[in-house]
């Protein structure tokens, strides 16, 4: 099975900031890779796939980049919406695997 | 517009079966798959399987020990998820979400997710 490592696995931060968040895939996945963002109670929501392609209706400055095995999702000026738990997860193999999400938090 | 709704919550012995299922609606159900995700109270996302209803294909985590089924019912669009052999480490809300391989072998990521559904296995 491919393994996600995703990183931090926790991140204070204030609106209006940047972050960014990794995730390394422990075989070649070329740009086969999702990112979800999970509220609490709630289902997962997609945000991002084919490593870099922005899925309809979310806002722009949600955006992601890599290929291979190495991948970043980044957020750029964070509105108060955005904490959340973000999830990356490979689709290139089966079975499908997700990164052990990264929780981001207010500062 | 597209909705997935699941069934309610369920409480089960250890031992005993789980049957949860997904109506869809808002869209032709052959035309994509479904999978099913899961998620133990505090931790992360865990794939279960995905089915391909145009073609009836099935994929499913080895994790699970050939104790799921994933089946389809085209007359209700209705798609089920049955666990069986529960046991406590089963606990968790398991998801329904549109997306795999759909008609004409296209794959899709999954979009639209159903509401999830709380099985805990508890003696």
């Amino acid at each position: 099975d491919i393994q996600m490592t995703q990183s931090p696995s926790s991140l204070s931060a204030s609106v209006g900031d940047r972050v960014t968040i990794t995730c390394q895939a422990t075989q070649d996945i070329t740009n086969h890779l999702n990112w979800f963002q999970q509220k609490p109670g709630k289902a997962p929501k997609l945000l991002i796939y084919d490593a870099s392609d922005l899925q309809a209706g979310v806002p722009s400055r949600f955006s992601g980049s890599g290929s291979g095995t190495d991948f970043t999702f980044t957020i750029t000026s964070l509105q108060p919406e955005d904490f959340a738990t973000y999830y990356c997860q490979q689709y290139d193999n089966l079975p499908r695997t997700f990164g052990q999400g990264t929780k981001l938090e207010i500062k | 517009q597209v909705q997935l709704v699941q069934s309610g919550a369920e409480v089960k012995k250890p031992g005993a079966s789980v049957k949860v299922s997904c109506k869809i609606s808002g869209y032709r159900f052959t035309s994509y798959g479904i999978t099913w995700v899961r998620q133990a109270p505090g931790q992360g996302l865990e794939w279960v399987g995905t089915i391909s209803i145009w073609n009836g294909k099935k994929y499913h985590s080895q994790n699970l020990q050939g104790r799921v089924t994933m089946t389809t019912d085209t007359s209700t669009n209705t798609a089920y998820m049955e666990l069986r052999s529960l046991r406590s480490d089963d606990t968790a809300v398991y998801f329904c979400a549109r997306g795999g391989w759909g008609g004409s072998g296209n794959y899709y990521n999954e979009d639209y997710w159903g509401q999830g559904t709380l099985v805990t296995v508890s003696s």
